[in-house]
This record gives structure tokens, sequence and C-alpha cells, in this order.
């Protein structure tokens, strides 16, 4: 099966400092991931979809330059929280599909993101 | 617009019981549907994947079926188990290149 391996699982920063979050495809190439947000016991909320090569595309509400994204191969995928605040903390979920659709949308464990 | 709607929101039953979960879209043109399973704190697991031209799938203790053309689809959970308590999300495609949509989940608690 299809596994999306996502890192770090938690990671606590000050405020005012990026934090870098990876998600990788294991054992399949992925032209396009997803990257989620959750506030405790509320839906999945989806932030961008992230494209290999190109630059990402962003929902509606989601400021790009505080959250910077990079595709850079069919494997990878990165999400930067930049100048982080307290309100920036949160979970975050990457996901990635497979170009033939055979596995459906196969997602990352999840990163709480803590900013103190 | 494609909606996505799960009921029920939130379910408790002894162990031990069969169970029914169920997921409603109203757009019937679908690539394909999507179970998963999340535990606090967790990512999403993908429990069953059905594409639009299957009527079902089955892994183990579960079964999920399709019906397009009502726009249901149905997660059977069968001699269900403590370890089965979690949040159930079903989630539809409208095509191969599309984003997929979300329910709200059902928060499901299976008592020892």
């Amino acid at each position: 099966g299809a596994v999306v391996s996502q890192h770090p699982s938690r990671v606590i920063c000050k405020s005012g400092t990026s934090v870098k979050i990876e998600c990788r495809s294991l054992d399949f190439q992925a032209t396009t991931m997803f990257w989620y947000r959750q506030f405790p016991k509320q839906s999945l909320m989806l932030m961008a979809t992230s494209n290999e090569g190109s630059k990402a595309t962003y929902e509606q509400g989601v400021e790009k330059d505080k959250f910077l994204i990079n595709h850079a191969s069919l494997t990878l995928s990165t999400l930067t929280v930049t100048s982080a605040h307290p309100e920036d903390s949160s979970f975050y979920i990457c996901s990635a599909r497979d170009g033939q659709g055979k596995y459906g949308y196969t997602f990352g464990s999840g990163t709480r993101l803590t900013v103190v | 617009k494609q909606e996505v709607t799960q009921i029920p929101a939130a379910l408790s039953v002894p162990e031990g019981e069969n169970l029914v979960l169920n997921c409603s879209f109203t757009d019937s043109a679908i690539y394909n549907l999507q179970w998963f399973r999340q535990d606090p704190g967790k990512g999403l697991t993908s429990l069953l994947l059905i594409q639009s031209s299957q009527r079902e799938q089955t892994s183990g203790r579960l079964n999920a079926s399709l019906d397009k053309s009502s726009g249901r689809s149905t997660l059977y959970i069968a001699a269900s188990q403590p370890g089965d308590s979690a949040t159930y999300l079903c989630a539809v495609r409208k095509g191969r290149d599309d984003k997929i949509i979300f329910g709200k989940g059902t928060r499901l608690h299976i008592l020892p």
C-alpha cells in the first residue's frame, strides 16, 4: 500500500521563529500533495494544494506568505510556518495522491505545532 | 457543489454489536469514495476505497457499499471492539484530478 511519512510529529517553537514540516511519499510518486489544518474536535480544513514543480494553490483566507509550501520532487513537499505566533498552534496534516488513483488519498500522521 | 453528510454524528454501542455508519453525497458523479478513521491526535488511516464502478469493498470486519444513483455509502463494522473507537470519515472525489470532500465524521465509542 501507499505510505506517507510526516515529520516532525510534535514541535514547540518560540514566537517569531519559523518551523518546517516535511511530508514524504515513501513508495509512490505523488504529483499532488495537500496540506490540512485541524483544530480540536473539528474537521480537517484544506490549506493548500501542492503540485510538483509549480506554485502551490492556496485556499481562500490562507496567507501564502505565512505558510510557505515547496514541492520540489515527486516524493517531498514541505510546509514552512513563518514568523509563527501562538494562534498558529494547531495540528497540521499532509496527504498525497497517486497519479493513477489506485490508492486514493494517503495521509501522514500529522504534526502538532505549539507556538509559545 | 458537492456536499457530504454523515449520520449519526456520534454513536456509542456495546462491544460485540454490528453497526452501520452512513454517508450521503449530493452529486452522484463521483470518481471514488474513501472511508478513513482518525484516532485522537493522529492522522487519517484509509480503511476502504471504492471506485465509481464498484459496489462494495471488504477488509476484515469492515464492509463498505456504494450506491451512486442514490448518493449513499455505508460502512458496516461487524463484531465491534473497543479498539474500533475513533472518528470515521467519509470522503468523495469528483474526478481523478479533483480534491476530496469530507463529511464531518461519526465519532464512534465502543463500550467494553
